[in-house]
């Protein structure tokens, strides 16, 4: 079955780090290029990052540029989103999403990660 | 950053209804605009895409118009699954931005 499955989050101080897996199934993660995309409880999607098929273009929004690093290990078909001096505001659900030419075609079932002292 | 603007943010409809939603670009994205579905505590999944293509699996009764800066999704008779948010993202230029969607509620 074609799948992403997310994995990682938790509970983290505030200043705190976490980091997130992403794992691909059922297809060649090297294919694609990837997101993550990001939901604050009972808002709406916030794209986050980007990284192309051989990691050499990356893309942040600006709320989270110089605190997150998206990698990825193509050989192991996973994903990862590193997350350095977390915020209150960084709590939220996160989603790997895979995109196929433009459109997001494929998204992860999310993680939930919780900034809280 | 592109700006994405959904109308309205909310709305009650009937089993059967046909509705529609729109999506606007504060600049022209041509044709780059696709569609999510998002039902309660569920991820997203790609509705629509190229504004008016309609994802491998989605039913019919679903479809997309628009380019330039205004774009509408329609339902054509809505099924109890139908009930949901819909976001609009659009993909030509990063970042990639949504739209703070909108919610179709039974009425």
């Amino acid at each position: 079955e074609v799948q992403l499955e997310e994995s990682g989050g938790g509970l983290a101080q505030p200043g705190g780090s976490l980091r997130l897996s992403c794992a691909a199934s059922g297809f060649t993660l090297s294919s694609y290029d990837m997101n993550w995309v990001r939901q604050a409880p009972g808002k709406g999607l916030e794209w986050i990052s980007f990284i192309s098929r051989t990691s050499g273009i990356k893309h942040y929004a600006d709320s989270v540029k110089g605190r997150f690093t998206v990698s990825r290990d193509n050989a192991k078909n996973l994903l990862y989103l590193h997350m350095n001096s977390l915020r209150a505001e960084d709590t939220a659900v996160y989603y790997c999403a895979r995109e196929q030419w433009d459109p997001f075609d494929l998204w992860g079932l999310g993680t939930l990660v919780t900034v809280s002292s | 950053d592109i700006q994405m603007t959904q109308s309205p943010a909310s709305l009650s409809a009937s089993v059967g209804d046909r509705v529609t939603l729109t999506c606007r670009a504060s600049q022209s994205i041509a044709s780059y605009l696709n569609w999510y579905q998002q039902r309660p505590g569920k991820a997203p999944t790609l509705l629509i895409f190229g504004a008016s293509s309609l994802h491998s699996g989605v039913p019919s009764r679903f479809s997309g118009s628009g380019s330039g800066t205004d774009f509408t999704l329609t339902i054509s008779s809505l099924q109890p699954e139908d009930f949901a948010t819909y976001y609009c993202q659009q993909s030509y230029s990063a970042p990639r931005t949504f739209g703070q969607g909108t919610k179709l509620e039974i009425k």
